[in-house]
C-alpha cells in the first residue's frame, strides 16, 4: 500500500530551467494539493485540485503550473525556476466526502542554483 | 486571511516529562487537526477534532477542541525520544471552502534522553 508518493525526493537545478515534481496517490482521493514549506512561513498552499481536470490557485501560485489528467497524478511544474523557489514541496490528498483530513507525501527538496 | 498561532515555538524537555502546546486563532474554526512532522518527512496526521469541547486521545497524545472554537490543545504524556519533531495545528478557514487548510507555524519539540 504505497499511499502517496513523490518524485524525485531531491532535485538540484539551475535558474531558468523547467522542473516538474511528480505526485502519485493510490487511494483514489478526489482532492490533491501542493504546498511549499519554508522556514518562517510554514506550509503554504500553491495549487489544489478537486478532481481530474479541475484545478485552482492557492496562496502562492505564481511561477507554478499544475495539471491533473488522471485522478491519481498531480504534477507541479516550475516553468522557469528561480532561486526563491528553493524549498521543500509537499503533495497531499484527501477524500471528498469525509472531513478535512489531508494526507501528505514524503516531500521533494528542491534547490535552485 | 485567518491565521493560527502556535505556542510555544520550541520546547526542550527531558524524557519522561509531559508536554503541552496550543494553537489559537482570532476566528472560529469548526475543525482542528494536529500533525507531526519528523525531520526529512512529510506531516503525519495525529488527531482530528470536529466538535467544540471534544477531547480525543491517540496513545500518549491527547487533544482538545476549545469551547470557544478559537483554540485547541495538544498534550503528550511521558515523552520519549521518538516524540522529537515539529507539531502543527491546522483547520479549514471560514469562507475559504472546506477543501483547504490553514496551518500554524509549528511547535518544535526536542526530547533529551
Amino acid at each position: 500500500d504505497a499511499g502517496i508518493t513523490q518524485s524525485p525526493r531531491y532535485k538540484i537545478t539551475e535558474t531558468g530551467r523547467q522542473v516538474t515534481l511528480m505526485c502519485h496517490q493510490t487511494w483514489s482521493h478526489s482532492y490533491m494539493f501542493w504546498y511549499r514549506q519554508d522556514l518562517g512561513h510554514g506550509l503554504r498552499l500553491i495549487y489544489y485540485s478537486a478532481a481530474a481536470d479541475i484545478t485552482d490557485k492557492g496562496e502562492v501560485p505564481d511561477g507554478y503550473v499544475v495539471s491533473r489528467s488522471k485522478t491519481e497524478n498531480f504534477p507541479l511544474t516550475l516553468e522557469s525556476a528561480t532561486r526563491s523557489q528553493t524549498s521543500v514541496y509537499f503533495c497531499a490528498s484527501r477524500i471528498s466526502y469525509a472531513g478535512n483530513e489531508q494526507f501528505f507525501g514524503p516531500g521533494t527538496r528542491l534547490t535552485v542554483l | 486571511g485567518q491565521q493560527l498561532n502556535q505556542s510555544p515555538q520550541s520546547m526542550f524537555i527531558q524524557e519522561g516529562e509531559d508536554v503541552s502546546m496550543n494553537c489559537t486563532s482570532s476566528s472560529i474554526f469548526n475543525t482542528w487537526l494536529w500533525y507531526k512532522q519528523d525531520p526529512g518527512e512529510g506531516p503525519v496526521l495525529l488527531i482530528a477534532l470536529y466538535k467544540a469541547g471534544e477531547l480525543t486521545s491517540n496513545g500518549r497524545l491527547t487533544a482538545q477542541f476549545g469551547i470557544t472554537r478559537k483554540d485547541s490543545f495538544l498534550n503528550i504524556s511521558a515523552s520519549i525520544p521518538s516524540d522529537v519533531g515539529i507539531y502543527f495545528c491546522a483547520g479549514p478557514p471560514r469562507g475559504g471552502g472546506s477543501e483547504k487548510l490553514v496551518f500554524g507555524k509549528g511547535t518544535k519539540l526536542t526530547v533529551n534522553p
